[in-house]
């Protein structure tokens, strides 16, 4: 079946570098959503990609959605104590109802 | 910021009993759906309900899973008779025409 896959899981950053996560789907996707989910909390909405090749940016991070679009990367410039959590890509499922597959998330943890 | 409300925060229940677990999405949005999270895994996809119906269920959401909207504003999942491996914590969320989901801060259901 349809299948999304993140890595790394986990990350361990000093403050000030850069993370980035790589997301990879067996289909095409017709979107690729991000979510962040802090630790004890829900997911949050990120960013939606539609285009191929579309770079997007929030602040210090940066989205990325592949030419193919099977894949598509985040990225954070110099991180900060608040960017810990887990970043989950999402794409959606086969189907018409909207329903979202996860990748398995990619942990990150920042050291002050 | 609208927000999608989920009862209780917390629920613990004997093997074999049935709990519900209740959701209020927001209020102008069309798309519901139920995930699942076990502790430290990836989100996984329940069911989707629109206009009033199943739109879309996954493998994990047997006879045991029932969804309702009973009264144009809650939206509830009850599983029939709880099993060990239900335990999770479960999300619903909610999404309009176009963009990500807004997702409720979960109730986690412990099974003992």
């Amino acid at each position: 079946g349809q299948q999304v896959m993140q890595i790394p899981q986990y990350q361990h950053v000093q403050e000030g570098e850069d993370f980035t996560t790589y997301c990879n789907s067996s289909t095409t996707l017709s979107n690729i959503q991000w979510y962040k989910q802090r630790p004890g909390g829900h997911p949050v909405f990120l960013i939606q990609l539609v285009k191929s090749g579309e770079v997007k940016k929030q602040k210090r991070l940066t989205f990325q959605f592949g030419e193919a679009k099977k894949n598509s990367s985040l990225h954070i410039t110099a991180t900060q104590t608040t960017d810990v959590g887990t970043y989950f890509c999402a794409g959606p499922g086969s189907g018409n109802t909207g329903k979202l597959i996860f990748g398995q998330g990619t942990t990150l943890q920042v050291k002050p | 910021e609208p927000e999608v409300t989920q009862t209780p925060s917390h629920q613990v229940t004997q093997m074999g009993q049935e709990v519900i677990l209740r959701c209020v999405p927001i209020s102008n949005h069309l798309y519901f759906y139920w995930y699942r999270q076990i502790l430290g895994q990836k989100v996984e996809f329940l069911v989707s309900f629109y206009n009033n119906e199943i739109s879309e269920k996954s493998e994990i959401f047997d006879d045991q899973f029932s969804v309702e909207r009973p009264d144009g504003s809650n939206f509830t999942l009850k599983i029939r008779s709880t099993k060990l491996e239900d335990s999770a914590m479960y999300f619903c969320a909610s999404r309009g025409q176009v963009g990500g989901y807004t997702f409720g801060s979960g109730t986690r259901l412990t099974v003992v």
